[in-house]
């Protein structure tokens, strides 16, 4: 089946640093991903689509400045977490999407952020 | 490795109780998640268990019994709008979400 990729799986960064947390679709090409972020015991909040080449489509209250995300090509998005704090902490997912409405959402392993 | 289990496809019929069974086998175990997706829409939270036993909210009861690495999603008095892709998740010791294929469910008139 559909196979996509997070790294890293887990990150323990100092607050005030970035990070890049990267998705892949290994075996198909992904033309919207999403990135959701999951609170402890409680639902996936979506934070954004990004749809390949153009600039991502943020939900509201997620800061754009803060959560970089980039879809340069049909197999990879990135997520960049700027000035990270320990707010901050927390684990993100990412899924990919062929664009066809028949298709399912192929969902990562998750990034698990902590930080200091 | 690391594996979860759940039905490709049910079918159900407006009004009846279906059940969504899902078995994992997972390096440790920090809780299990049931999400409902529609095609095309972000993925909704159901339900979280760590403990064994039933947890009822609604329509909707989760089941889990860790020592046999099985878990189940009740729906009674199904309804049309049910009609949707269940998805079965477990957090392993590493903290890493393990997602099942999910779980196509058809509900007929």
């Amino acid at each position: 089946g559909a196979v996509v990729s997070q790294h890293p799986s887990r990150v323990i960064c100092k607050s005030g640093t970035s990070v890049k947390i990267e998705c892949r679709s290994l075996d198909f090409q992904a033309t919207t991903m999403f990135w959701y972020r999951q609170f402890p015991k409680k639902s996936l909040m979506l934070m954004a689509t990004s749809n390949e080449g153009s600039k991502a489509t943020y939900e509201q209250g997620v800061e754009k400045d803060k959560f970089l995300i980039n879809h340069a090509s049909l197999t990879l998005s990135t997520l960049t977490v700027t000035s990270a704090h320990p707010e901050d902490s927390s684990f993100y997912i990412c899924s990919a999407w062929t664009g066809t409405p028949t298709d399912t959402q192929y969902f990562g392993p998750g990034t698990r952020l902590t930080v200091l | 490795g690391q594996n979860i289990d759940q039905p490709t496809e049910m079918t159900a019929t407006e009004g009846a109780i279906v059940q969504i069974n899902c078995t994992y086998q997972t390096s440790g175990f920090n809780g299990l998640f049931w999400y409902q997706q529609h095609a095309g829409e972000a993925p909704t939270f159901l339900s979280y268990n760590v403990l064994d036993g039933l947890e009822e909210k609604g329509r909707f009861s989760s089941f889990l019994s860790r020592s046999k690495g099985y878990s189940y999603l009740l729906l009674k008095e199904l309804q049309m709008k049910d009609s949707a892709s269940y998805l079965c998740a477990v957090i392993d010791s590493n903290y890493q979400l393990i997602w099942g294929a999910g779980t196509k469910l058809i509900i007929k008139p």
